[in-house]
């Protein structure tokens, strides 16, 4: 079973701000914070990880609250083409790359005009 | 840098026939994994690889279905004597540490 939980569905402007969020009440202190999205039937597409400070690449910004248990991904400037599943994952992070992600069902996030 | 690649993006078989999907990782990554989406639902882990290895297998269903990652040549999801509930979109995915990154998955359809 998934070990995060979020919202089924979430609208947002676009141009405004997408803030995502995920609990994880249970997440160990060797566990990250993954984050991915599913366009429409595509691949899973990576966006961030982290542990436990936050974290900003080209894609989002991925803010995790100090006790961990939960995490905001935040999209600055929400387009059409950012409309999708989003997938908060939690999973332990090793030299080995051994650990399976383990897909909830995702939150549908759509951007509308 | 070329993405994991996956072929055929789409396969159609009829029932009893076999189905092979294969999988190319990302340069440098040793790490394959694959997992399968039925219509309407989500990711499910099937099969952990690393070169010559299987790793776990724990999301394997124990008929029918096989895995391999041979040193030379893309990693293949084998499926013999397809049934109709084998349709699905089959993901594949590389790693070199610890980011899996995903193929466009195969669409296979049982008729």
């Amino acid at each position: 079973d998934a070990k995060t939980t979020q919202p089924p569905s979430m609208d947002c402007a676009e141009g405004r701000a997408a803030n995502l969020p995920c609990n994880h009440s249970t997440i160990s202190g060797n566990e990250y914070v993954y984050w991915y999205r599913q366009i429409h039937s595509q691949g899973p597409q990576y966006i961030i990880h982290g542990l436990k400070n936050n974290e900003t690449n080209e894609m989002a910004s991925l803010i995790i609250t100090e006790d961990r248990k939960s995490s905001t991904l935040i999209l600055p400037h929400a387009t059409l083409r950012d409309t999708a599943v989003y997938y908060c994952i939690v999973r332990v992070a090793s030299q080995g790359g051994s650990e399976k992600l383990v897909f909830g069902k995702g939150m549908k996030l759509t951007v509308n005009p | 840098n070329a993405g994991v690649m996956q072929n055929p993006r789409h396969l159609v078989r009829r029932r009893g026939q076999e189905a092979r999907l294969r999988c190319s990782p990302m340069k440098g990554h040793s790490h394959v994994y694959w997992y399968r989406q039925l219509p309407e639902e989500g990711l499910k882990f099937m099969v952990y690889l690393q070169k010559e290895n299987i790793i776990d297998e724990s999301g394997m269903p124990k008929e029918r279905f096989s895995a391999e990652f041979p040193k030379e040549g893309p990693s293949i999801l084998r499926i013999q004597q397809v049934v109709r509930g084998d349709s699905a979109a089959y993901f594949c995915a590389s790693s070199s540490v610890d980011t899996q990154y995903f193929g466009p998955g195969t669409r296979l359809t049982v008729l």
